[in-house]
């Protein structure tokens, strides 16, 4: 049973446009939720997280927006740049935990 | 600043075989995690450790066996490698052991099985 899920698999946008990459999860206690990046033959690394109690967390070109009550929260990236291409990966865990449960990836692909 | 270093890069193994990766990181973390990646399925935990002296299960320990020999170094032994296995280890550390810390990555060893 996934619990994190993302959509889309992949999404291409063209330079200088906003991507929006999608999560949803099923637990209602999780109340972290980071995004992590990944270029190829790398680690992930973290982007940009955010906690149940708020609604929107910004740094620089990128932005989550949460949603509690439909269990859903999406990372827009403004101004998209070719170096963004990378894959997405949306995580969540529950406070007390030390497990973070990772969604499957969003491939983004900027063209210039 | 600190790195993880994972090894071997690359890692080719027979049917049935013992596997071992091995992980080190000089961030002076308490916590470690060993971490599968299968393209398209996101990453799964396999086992974690949240001080030196303890490892824990995550959601994929079957088939693997993990150790924490000492604050710096966690080791992860793949029992009996299964044929055409193909997956990405990645190895992690974080400064405590929340789901809120934040988690440091290597780049990974890729394991083959023929």
């Amino acid at each position: 049973q996934q619990q994190v899920r993302q959509s889309p698999q992949s999404l291409t946008v063209w330079e200088g446009e906003t991507a929006i990459l999608n999560c949803s999860y099923e637990n209602s206690a999780f109340d972290y939720f980071p995004w992590y990046q990944q270029f190829p033959g790398e680690g992930p690394a973290l982007l940009i997280s955010i906690l149940s109690v708020s609604n929107k967390k910004e740094d620089g070109r990128f932005t989550i927006f949460f949603n509690k009550r439909e269990k859903k929260l999406s990372l827009h990236i403004a101004d998209s740049q070719p170096g963004d291409s990378a894959t997405y990966f949306c995580a969540a865990s529950q406070g007390g935990s030390a497990k973070l449960i990772f969604g499957e990836g969003t491939k983004l692909t900027v063209s210039s | 600043g600190g790195i993880i270093t994972q090894t071997p890069k690359f890692l080719i193994g027979q049917e049935g075989q013992k596997l071992t990766l091995k992980c080190q990181q000089n961030f002076n973390h308490d916590t470690m995690y060993w971490y599968r990646q299968d393209s398209g399925k996101g990453l799964r935990l396999i086992y974690y450790s949240i001080t030196e002296n303890d490892l824990q299960k995550g959601d994929l320990s079957e088939g693997y066996d993990a150790s924490r020999e000492k604050k710096s170094s966690f080791s992860l032994t793949v029992t009996s490698a299964q044929k055409n296995e193909m997956a990405v280890f990645l190895c992690a550390s974080s400064i405590g052991w929340g789901g809120d810390a934040e988690q440091f990555f290597g780049p990974g060893t890729r394991l083959t099985v023929l």
